[in-house]
């Protein structure tokens, strides 16, 4: 009974590839974030989803586009991937207002 | 910019004894603070919190401090564990942000 899971969770892949991260979430929240987790441990939010609608975007490339075919799922597709894109990426869940976030298990992204 | 900064990247302490794992934030309008706890190979998993118009919230063997003046946070955990040994991820945001922002976490090592 996984609240939060993500799949895959480890993706070995070669720079200039695309490929996706998908995430879903059996919690009912109305809420979905992608964060990333770099090589200096730093854990900082990429995109938030409410209602299947962006309401945070920070300064990520465009090559990184979130997409939230409904309330439950909220995945990642990354465009020509680069060296710098290896990290572990954490899916989480909410409700909006709330303070309590339930995180997805990581899925950790390598490019060569 | 590191608005939330844990400055301890690990600390050790023996079973039954207190851990207290600091945080320090830059941002005034940070209203609210919560502290997860991240085993490896999984996500971080929420554990406390606090709201600014309090100084202290305790739940069992966690109690959460907030200085707001000195903008400081600790986590107490007494006695410690062995199963507390994990990393401590401290997260701030601010209302109606929606944005969580993260510090770097502090590694707890329990000693039987």
């Amino acid at each position: 009974d996984t609240a939060v899971s993500q799949t895959p969770k480890y993706l070995v892949t070669q720079m200039g590839n695309d490929k996706s991260i998908k995430c879903e979430q059996n919690l009912g929240h109305d809420t979905m974030y992608w964060y990333k987790q770099d090589s200096k441990k730093f854990l900082k939010i990429m995109f938030s989803y409410n209602n299947k609608e962006l309401i945070i975007n920070e300064t990520v490339p465009n090559r990184f586009s979130p997409k939230s075919p409904d309330k439950a799922h909220l995945n990642l597709h990354i465009n020509s991937l680069e060296l710098g894109d290896s990290a572990v990426y954490f899916c989480a869940s909410g409700k909006l207002g709330t303070d309590t976030q339930y995180f997805g298990p990581g899925t950790r992204l390598t490019v060569l | 910019d590191q608005q939330v900064k844990q400055n301890s990247p690990s600390l050790s302490v023996q079973e039954g004894r207190i851990s207290i794992l600091n945080c320090d934030y830059t941002n005034s309008m940070f209203d609210y603070f919560l502290w997860y706890k991240k085993y490896p190979a999984e996500g971080p998993t929420f554990l406390i919190s606090i709201s600014s118009i309090k100084d202290k919230n305790e739940d069992g063997r966690f109690t959460v401090f907030l200085n707001k003046s000195a903008k400081h946070l600790s986590l107490h955990i007494v006695p410690s564990q062995p199963g507390d040994s994990a990393v401590y991820f401290c997260a701030a945001t601010a209302s109606g942000t929606y944005k969580y922002i993260f510090g770097t976490g502090t590694r707890l090592k329990v000693l039987a």
